[in-house]
C-alpha cells in the first residue's frame, strides 16, 4: 500500500555522469522533500516542493536540482555527479495539517 | 534556526535492560513538533511518535516511553527491557509550525542501538 515510491533502489554511476532520481506519490500531497543521509549527519534536506512547479533549496543543495510538473512526481538532478554525492536518499511527503513525513524506502546511490 | 543534538552516536546494552536515547533541540518557536523515529537494518523510516510542543505529557507506549521537558529542550526516549529487535538507528526530529517554512523536518545525527542477547 506504498503511496510514495523512489526508483531506482539501487544506482550505480561514473563520477561525471548526469543522474536523476524519481519520487512519486499517490497521496495527493502537497509538500514533498529530498534528503540525503550519511553516517554522523542523519538525515539532511537538499531540496524541497511545496506546490507544482514551486521548489526551495534546504541545507545541502550544491549539486543539486530539482523539479517537479506534477503533483505526484519530484525528481532530483546531480547533474555532474561526483564521489561526494554517494548516499542513501530519501524522498518524502507531507500535506497541510499534517506534521509529519511519510518516507519512501530510499535510494542507494554509489558515485565510483 | 532549528537543530537537533543526539549526543550519543552508539550505544550497546545486552537484552532486557533499559535504555535512554537523549534528544536535545534548539528552536526559537514557541510552536513545534518532535518526532522520533527508527531505522532499522533494512533501511526505512519508522516513525514512533510526534508530541507538540504545548503537550508535556509523558508518553508511554508498550515498552517504549518519551519525556518531553520544555525547561531543558530534551525529547528523550527510554526503551524498558530492551530487545534484540531494538537494534537499530534512532533519530529524533524538530518541525517548526510558526516559521512559514513547508514543514521541514531539522533531523539529529541518529544513536546506533545495539542489543544483545
Amino acid at each position: 500500500d506504498a503511496g510514495i515510491t523512489q526508483s531506482p533502489r539501487h544506482k550505480v554511476t561514473e563520477t561525471g555522469t548526469p543522474v536523476t532520481l524519481r519520487c512519486h506519490q499517490t497521496e495527493n500531497h502537497r509538500y514533498m522533500y529530498w534528503y540525503r543521509q550519511d553516517p554522523g549527519h542523519g538525515l539532511r534536506l537538499i531540496h524541497y516542493s511545496y506546490g507544482v512547479k514551486d521548489t526551495d533549496k534546504g541545507e545541502v543543495s550544491d549539486g543539486y536540482s530539482v523539479s517537479r510538473s506534477k503533483t505526484e512526481d519530484f525528481l532530483l538532478t546531480l547533474e555532474s555527479a561526483t564521489s561526494s554525492q554517494t548516499s542513501v536518499y530519501f524522498c518524502a511527503i507531507s500535506d497541510v495539517g499534517i506534521y509529519g513525513y511519510t518516507f519512501g524506502s530510499g535510494t542507494r546511490l554509489t558515485v565510483v | 534556526a532549528q537543530k537537533v543534538t543526539q549526543a550519543q552516536t552508539e550505544i550497546s546494552v545486552v537484552e532486557k535492560e533499559d535504555v535512554t536515547l537523549d534528544c536535545v533541540y534548539e528552536t526559537r518557536d514557541t510552536t513545534y513538533y518532535l518526532f522520533w523515529y527508527k531505522q532499522p537494518p533494512s533501511g526505512e523510516l519508522v516513525f514512533l511518535i510526534r508530541r507538540n510542543s504545548f503537550d508535556e505529557q509523558n508518553e508511554i507506549s508498550g515498552r517504549y516511553s518519551w519525556n518531553f521537558q520544555k525547561s531543558t529542550s530534551s525529547f528523550n526516549f527510554t526503551i524498558t527491557a530492551s530487545q534484540v529487535v531494538d537494534s537499530a538507528v534512532y533519530f529524533c526530529a524538530l518541525s517548526e509550525i510558526s516559521s512559514g517554512s513547508a514543514r521541514q523536518l531539522t533531523f539529529g545525527s541518529g544513536t546506533q542501538l545495539t542489543v544483545l542477547p
